[in-house]
């Protein structure tokens, strides 16, 4: 079946440490984005791409990196610059055709501090 | 500039009860506005989109949402809730103006159903 693998579920950092959070898809979508969920903020966005080699910053980069190598992979860093990780991350992909395009969402990765 | 805006952080209803949610956008043009639903520690599902062919679009689960365009409004519906419904809820809107196409999302909102 067709869909998004985030992985870790379950990631913990050290302070002053970087980890990256993996998000693969086989949708042959063109488009992926990053999304931070806090309690009762909803979700904001990190960072997206439209197409490989190519990414733009979203409303909240500081603190976080992308790449973007492979049309199904768009790994996050989350550097030491983050001082406030804790989060709920979720990647997804779409459609590069119109507004039209739903989003399609993995199941997530749940970061906390040691 | 797009947003959304969901009424209530928390709604609850009884099992059997008419579900409403309730979301309002702001756009400059034309919009397409999305339900989705989000189960404990897992990702978004998508519920429904409007895409202008239909003022009254169905979704997945028995919900529906209505686009009311004089109230820039596109409310969530079900008319008997299940328990397995609790969950939270996310509007959305996007356009053809930003060539990013990005979603804006609401804040949610975690519907209870009480047995």
């Amino acid at each position: 079946d067709g869909g998004i693998t985030q992985s870790p579920k379950y990631l913990f950092r050290k302070e002053g440490q970087n980890v990256t959070l993996s998000c693969e898809q086989n949708l042959n979508h063109d488009a992926m984005y990053w999304y931070r969920q806090d309690p009762g903020q909803g979700l904001r966005l990190i960072y997206y791409s439209q197409i490989v080699n190519d990414f733009q910053k979203g409303d909240i980069a500081e603190g976080y990196s992308v790449s973007r190598e492979k049309k199904e992979s768009f790994p996050l860093t989350v550097t030491s610059a983050q001082k406030n990780p804790t989060a709920f991350y979720l990647c997804a992909s779409s459609r590069v055709k119109g507004g039209n395009q739903p989003q399609h969402f993995g199941d997530g990765t749940r970061l906390s501090i040691l | 500039a797009q947003s959304v805006t969901q009424l209530g952080s928390h709604v609850s209803v009884s099992e059997g009860a008419l579900v409403l949610l309730r979301c309002n956008y702001s756009s400059s043009v034309p919009p397409y506005l999305f339900w989705y639903v989000q189960y404990p520690n897992q990702g978004l599902q998508l519920l429904l989109k409007y895409t202008s062919a239909a003022t009254l679009v169905k979704g997945i689960n028995g919900f529906e949402a209505e686009f009311k365009k004089s109230e820039t409004s596109f409310h969530l519906t079900k008319p008997s809730a299940h328990m397995s419904d609790a969950a939270e809820y996310f509007c959305a809107v996007s356009d053809d103006m930003d060539s990013s196409y990005k979603l804006i999302f609401g804040s949610g909102t975690r519907l209870l159903v009480r047995p």
